[in-house]
């Protein structure tokens, strides 16, 4: 059964806080997405990478970062956390144009 | 960017009717994908939908894909409570090689079916 997993379903931060999202998968895919999602807003892409240590700024990139040591790892970073981070973040995998497999999502909110 | 708009935002529906959301774009879609998303759960995949014109059937789903490709549909028949869901269109972005698999997706429709 193909996984995508996430580090946490829910995380609490305060403002200013560095934020890390890990976000790992298990089907060998190339492309791996970081997406949040917020009511009204639908899934908005804020990273992605085709490879290994490479990555490209999606559609909402301010305030964030990524890193993909790893094919499976695929890392978001919030350098110093605000309330307007606060949403869903949600991870998924993908072999070139096929479907996309999500994580389960984490639900963050900082204060 | 390439912009997809999707409509409702919701829909709220007795269980047994039917149920249609549609995905509009101003240009013309390289291909469309369909997710559903149940509350409190993720995005899973549907359907991918490539060639103008085409219509394809999952049970009581139907999806398609406009002639000129600027369009899509996802129509449910006689709706029951476990549709109720987030349902997404999204296109696949062939802009080039490194942007293979990046999905442009739509605001979704919310549906909530009542028994």
């Amino acid at each position: 059964d193909v996984k995508v997993t996430q580090s946490s379903r829910y995380l609490v931060k305060r403002t200013g806080e560095k934020v890390f999202l890990e976000c790992v998968q298990d089907m060998d895919h190339e492309n791996m997405f970081w997406y949040r999602q917020d009511p009204g807003l639908g899934l908005r892409l804020i990273y992605f990478s085709y490879d290994v240590k490479m990555k490209e700024k999606g559609d909402i990139p301010e305030g964030y970062s990524v890193s993909r040591e790893k094919k499976e790892r695929f890392s978001l970073i919030l350098e110093s956390a605000s309330t307007n981070q606060t949403s869903m973040y949600l991870c998924a995998s993908s072999n070139r144009v096929n479907e996309q497999f999500f994580g389960p999502g984490t639900r963050l909110t900082v204060l | 960017g390439q912009q997809v708009m999707q409509i409702p935002q919701y829909q709220h529906v007795q269980e047994g009717e039917d149920f249609t959301t549609y995905c509009n774009s101003s240009t013309t879609l390289s291909n469309i994908q369909w997710y559903k998303q149940r509350p409190g759960g993720h995005p899973v995949f549907l359907i991918q939908l490539v060639k103008s014109g085409e219509v394809k059937k999952q049970k009581r789903l139907t999806f398609q894909f406009g002639e000129a490709k600027k369009n899509s549909s996802l129509h449910i028949t006689a709706t029951q409570t476990t549709d109720v869901g987030t349902y997404f269109c999204a296109e696949s972005n062939y802009a080039g090689g490194t942007s293979y698999g990046k999905l442009t997706f739509g605001q979704g429709t919310i549906l909530t079916v009542h028994p």
